[in-house]
C-alpha cells in the first residue's frame, strides 16, 4: 500500500477555473504536509506547508488538511495556463530519519 | 530567502568517469540535506540523507561505495557518481531543511543537475 496517494491524472480545468488537487496519506501520526509544483524539467518549488487542521490561504493557492480523514487537498483559484505543472504531495515521517514521503504526483493542464 | 543551489547544472562524462555534484544552501544553515534522482516522467525518489558531520543514510537499494556522500558543512553536501554508466544518467536534485527555527522540516529544492553518461 502507498503510503502517499495522489490521481497522477491529468487534471484538466479551464482558465479562470478552481483546480482541487487531492492527497491521502496512511500514517496517522503524521504532523506536516507540503505541497510542491513541479515543472518539466525543473525541480520542484514549494508552494505551502500546512501543519493544523482546516484551511490555509496563501494568493491564489489554498492548502487544506484533514487530519481525521487523512487527507489534505490543494485548491488553486483563478487557474492560468502558467499553472500547469506536476503537483507533489509530500509528507513528513514521524519515525526514523526525518524524510519526505512524497505521492506521485498530479499532473496539472490548465486549458487557455 | 531559502536559496539552494547546485553544481553543475549539466554534466557529459564518459562510462568510467566519477563525477561530482555540490549542493549549497546560500542564506540559511542546513542541518539536513537530501539527494533525490529523478527518471524522465517518474517521481522523485530520495538516494540519500546527509546530516553535517555525520555519514549518509541511504535508502535501501542505492548502492553507498557507487553514490558517495559527503556534508562537509552546514551549508554544503556534495555527490560523487563513482564509476558512472550510462545507467546513471538521470536528474539529480539535492534539497536541505533549515537547521532550526519555525520551518525545520521544510525542504527546499536546488535547481537539479542533469547528468548524462556516454
Amino acid at each position: 500500500q502507498k503510503e502517499v496517494e495522489q490521481n497522477s491524472g491529468p487534471l484538466s480545468v479551464p482558465e479562470g477555473a478552481i483546480a482541487s488537487l487531492n492527497c491521502t496519506y496512511s500514517d496517522r501520526g503524521s504532523q506536516s504536509f507540503f505541497w510542491y509544483r513541479q515543472y518539466s524539467g525543473k525541480s520542484p518549488e514549494l508552494i505551502m506547508s500546512i501543519y493544523s487542521n482546516g484551511d490555509k490561504e496563501d494568493g491564489r493557492f489554498t492548502a487544506q488538511l484533514n487530519k481525521a480523514s487523512q487527507y489534505v487537498s490543494l485548491l488553486i483559484r483563478d487557474s492560468q495556463p502558467s499553472d500547469s505543472a506536476t503537483y507533489l504531495c509530500a509528507v513528513a515521517t514521524t519515525s526514523g530519519t526525518y524524510k519526505y514521503i512524497f505521492g506521485t504526483g498530479t499532473r496539472l493542464k490548465v486549458l487557455a | 530567502g531559502a536559496v539552494v543551489s547546485q553544481h553543475p547544472s549539466w554534466v557529459i562524462c564518459k562510462s568510467g568517469t566519477s563525477v561530482k555534484i555540490e549542493c549549497r544552501s546560500l542564506d540559511f544553515q542546513a542541518t539536513t540535506m537530501f539527494w533525490y534522482r529523478q527518471f524522465p516522467k517518474q517521481s522523485l525518489m530520495l538516494m540519500a540523507t546527509s546530516n553535517e558531520g555525520s555519514k549518509a543514510t541511504y535508502e535501501q537499494g542505492v548502492e553507498k561505495d557507487k553514490f558517495l556522500i559527503n556534508h562537509a558543512s552546514l551549508t554544503l553536501s556534495t555527490l560523487t557518481v563513482t564509476s558512472a554508466h550510462p545507467e546513471d544518467s538521470s536528474f539529480y536534485i539535492c534539497s536541505a531543511s533549515p537547521a532550526s527555527g519555525l520551518y525545520q522540516e521544510t525542504q527546499y529544492f536546488g535547481p537539479g543537475t542533469r547528468l548524462l553518461v556516454l
